[in-house]
């Protein structure tokens, strides 16, 4: 019954691979995010998605590329990994875009890049 | 880019009230107060939020100062699974969508 879910869990790769991040969410949500949590434990929003439509990109390196084939899954593509590209990964969602709507996080995926 | 300004570290003794302090002096009229929490190696956790009045849920107390430079959550009484990093987020104002900026939180360690 997991709300919002990620797979991989885990993520270790070498510099230069493209590798794909997905997310699930089964709460009936409209509204997906994409956010990086880097080490010094700051939680950093890369994109929005409502209703399959991108409605917040952050300065956000090219080689991230978001999609969304449906309101209830939003995958994270990465193209050329760097070293910097090393963090926790969270998916989140919620209902609507106002302020006051609260966001349910995805267990988050730990990307290595070596 | 955070907004709030929060202690970076308390203890508190299991059974007891947890208090954690969240400093917002520039918050506008119309932004929310949240509190998130993250266990570790888990995603963040909704807790609560509050505009102007005090906020209660099964959760937690959300006490905001009416001034609303300030706030402080309250967890009546904290076990050992509240251990975790407490995050006070100000929501930001976009047109079409939301965004969290996670400070450094204040790590909450629940002592038996």
């Amino acid at each position: 019954d997991t709300a919002v879910s990620q797979t991989p869990k885990y993520l270790v790769t070498q510099m230069g691979n493209d590798k794909s991040i997905k997310c699930e969410q089964n709460l009936g949500h409209d509204t997906m995010y994409w956010y990086k949590q880097d080490s010094k434990k700051f939680l950093k929003i890369m994109f929005s998605y409502n209703n399959k439509e991108l409605i917040i990109n952050e300065t956000v390196p090219n080689r991230f590329s978001p999609k969304s084939p449906d309101k209830a899954h939003l995958n994270l593509h990465i193209n050329s990994l760097e070293l910097g590209d090393s963090a926790v990964y969270f998916c989140a969602s919620s209902q609507g875009t106002s302020r006051g709507v609260e966001q349910y996080f995805g267990p988050g995926t730990r990307l290595t890049v070596t | 880019d955070a907004k709030t300004t929060q202690p970076p570290s308390m203890d508190c003794a299991e059974g007891r009230a947890a208090n954690l302090p969240c400093n917002h002096s520039t918050i506008s009229g119309n932004e929310y107060v949240y509190w998130y929490r993250q266990i570790h190696s888990q995603g963040p956790q909704y807790i609560i939020h509050g505009l102007k009045n005090n906020e209660t849920n099964e959760m937690a107390s959300l006490i905001i100062t009416e001034d609303r430079k300030s706030s402080t959550l309250i967890l009546p009484h904290a076990t050992l699974r509240d251990t975790a990093v407490y995050y006070c987020i100000v929501r930001v104002a976009w047109n079409t969508g939301n965004q969290f900026y996670f400070g450094t939180g204040t790590s909450l360690t629940v002592i038996p």
